[in-house]
């Protein structure tokens, strides 16, 4: 099984911060991740796919890079409506997602 | 408009059997894979399993294999999951949702999610 690891697991950030969210695989997943971002009592949202291609509709402040075992998601300018908690998700094989990461306010 | 549709929240005793139903309206339900993620109670999301409603074509993350089965029926554009005897430890929101095509890879990220079902399994 392909096992997903984020860092940190909680960050407090102030509005207008960069923040910037890793996520590293047990083993090669080319570029087959995505990053969601879920709300308390919502669905997860997609944010990007391919690790860094965004998904139609969502803010330009979010980016994501890398390939291989070592991704991140970067929030550029972190807005009110971004406090939530971040998933990463690996499709090379299956589905495996990250633990999450709690972005919170600071 | 793709909607992902769940049945309503459940309240079971343990070893009683529950199917819980995701509806899917506005896209052609045979041609992407549906799969299922539980989320317990202040945790992360885990994947279940998948099918493809085309051909009822199913896979089970080795976590759950056994454990619950998934199924779908393409006549009324619904997937299922279900157990036979549910635990306490079951108790959790699931979703269903809908793996996005046409991305390079077998597998691919999820591009609609249902609203989630809360099962609640409690003597």
């Amino acid at each position: 099984d392909i096992q997903m690891t984020q860092s940190p697991s909680t960050l407090s950030a102030s509005v207008g911060d960069r923040v910037t969210i890793t996520c590293r695989a047990s083993q090669s997943i080319s570029s087959w991740l995505a990053w969601y971002q879920q709300k308390p009592g919502k669905a997860p949202k997609l944010l990007i796919y391919k690790a860094s291609n965004l998904e139609g509709g969502v803010p330009s402040r979010f980016s994501g890079s890398g390939s291989g075992t070592e991704f991140t998601l970067t929030i550029s300018s972190l807005q009110p409506d971004d406090f939530a908690t971040y998933y990463c998700q690996q499709y090379d094989t299956y589905w495996t997602f990250g633990q999450g990461t709690k972005v919170e306010i600071k | 408009e793709v909607q992902l549709v769940q049945s309503g929240a459940e309240v079971k005793k343990p070893g009683e059997s529950l199917k819980i139903s995701c509806k899917g309206s506005g896209y052609s339900f045979t041609t992407y894979w549906i799969g299922w993620v539980r989320q317990m109670p202040g945790k992360g999301l885990e994947w279940m399993g998948i099918i493809y409603p085309g051909d009822s074509d199913t896979r089970y993350s080795p976590s759950f294999q056994g454990q619950v089965t998934i199924s779908a029926d393409k006549s009324i554009t619904t997937a299922y999951l279900q157990w036979s005897s549910l635990k306490a430890s079951d108790t959790a929101i699931y979703y269903c949702a809908r793996q996005a095509k046409g991305g390079g890879n077998y597998y691919d990220a999820v591009d609609y999610w249902g609203q989630g079902t809360l099962v609640t399994v409690s003597s």
